[in-house]
C-alpha cells in the first residue's frame, strides 16, 4: 500500500484565493482526520470522518474552512478566502476502527502571502 | 492548559549518550501512543501502551506507562543522529481521535 496521500506537497498561494487540499487514505481504512500543525499551536485536530460522515468538526477554525468525504478512497479541505494565518502544515491520517494508531501523509505545507 | 505536558521542549546530545523525554497529564488514559516526526514527513506511530506499568521495548527504545495511566516515558539508550526528530505522545478521545502533546525536539549531534 502506498500510504497515505496527499497533495499537493506545498502550496503558495495569495490572500484571499480558495485553497483545496487533497487526501487518499488507506484502503480499507474506515476513519479520516485532518490535522493543522503550527509552531506555536503544534497538532491540532481540525475534523474527523467516520465511514465517510463528518463526527466532529469542532476543531475547524471557522466558517471559512470546510471539509468533505464523497467516498471512502478520498477527502479534500477547503479554505475560502485563505488569510495569512491558515499559513500551516496540513496532515492527513486514516486508521481501521479497533485499532489505536494513525498513519499519517506527508502533508501540505501551505504558504498564503 | 494543555492536556498533555511533554518535557523537554528541546533536547540536544552528543551520539552515544542516554536520555528520557517525559509525558504528563492530570487526567487518567486508557491508552497512550508515542509518535515520531522527521523534517518534512508525517508523524510515525512507534508504540501504544494500554496497561499501567507496562513497558514495551523498541530497539534503543524503551517506553513505559505510569501505573496510574496518567504519564508516560521515553528513555533512548546510546542514540544515535537517526534518533533526531520530534517526539510526540498522543491520547485518544471517545471516539479515537487522538490529541497530542506539544512534543520534545530531540537533535543528536555526531
Amino acid at each position: 500500500d502506498a500510504g497515505v496521500i496527499q497533495s499537493p506537497r506545498h502550496e503558495v498561494t495569495e490572500m484571499g484565493q480558495e485553497v483545496t487540499l487533497r487526501c487518499k487514505p488507506i484502503s480499507g481504512h474506515n476513519s479520516l482526520f485532518w490535522y493543522r500543525q503550527t509552531m506555536m499551536r503544534g497538532l491540532e485536530l481540525l475534523i474527523y470522518f467516520n465511514n465517510n460522515v463528518p463526527i466532529d468538526d469542532s476543531g475547524m477554525p471557522e466558517d471559512r474552512f470546510s471539509a468533505k468525504m464523497p467516498n471512502a478512497s478520498f477527502s479534500t479541505l477547503k479554505i475560502q478566502p485563505s488569510e495569512p494565518r491558515d499559513s500551516a502544515v496540513y496532515f492527513c491520517a486514516s486508521s481501521f476502527t479497533g485499532d489505536y494508531g494513525y498513519t499519517f501523509g506527508s502533508g501540505t505545507r501551505l504558504t498564503v502571502v | 492548559t494543555q492536556l498533555l505536558e511533554q518535557s523537554p521542549q528541546f533536547l540536544s546530545i552528543q551520539e552515544g549518550e542516554n536520555l528520557t523525554v517525559y509525558c504528563n497529564s492530570s487526567s487518567v488514559f486508557s491508552s497512550l501512543q508515542w509518535y515520531r516526526q522527521e523534517p518534512g514527513e508525517g508523524p510515525v506511530l512507534l508504540v501504544t501502551v494500554v496497561t499501567g506499568g507496562e513497558v514495551k521495548k523498541l530497539k534503543r527504545l524503551t517506553f513505559q506507562f505510569g501505573d496510574a495511566r496518567k504519564d508516560s516515558s521515553l528513555h533512548i539508550t546510546a542514540a544515535q543522529p537517526g534518533d533526531t526528530g520530534l517526539y510526540l505522545c498522543a491520547v485518544s478521545g471517545s471516539a479515537r481521535q487522538l490529541t497530542f502533546g506539544s512534543g520534545t525536539q530531540l537533535t543528536v549531534l555526531p
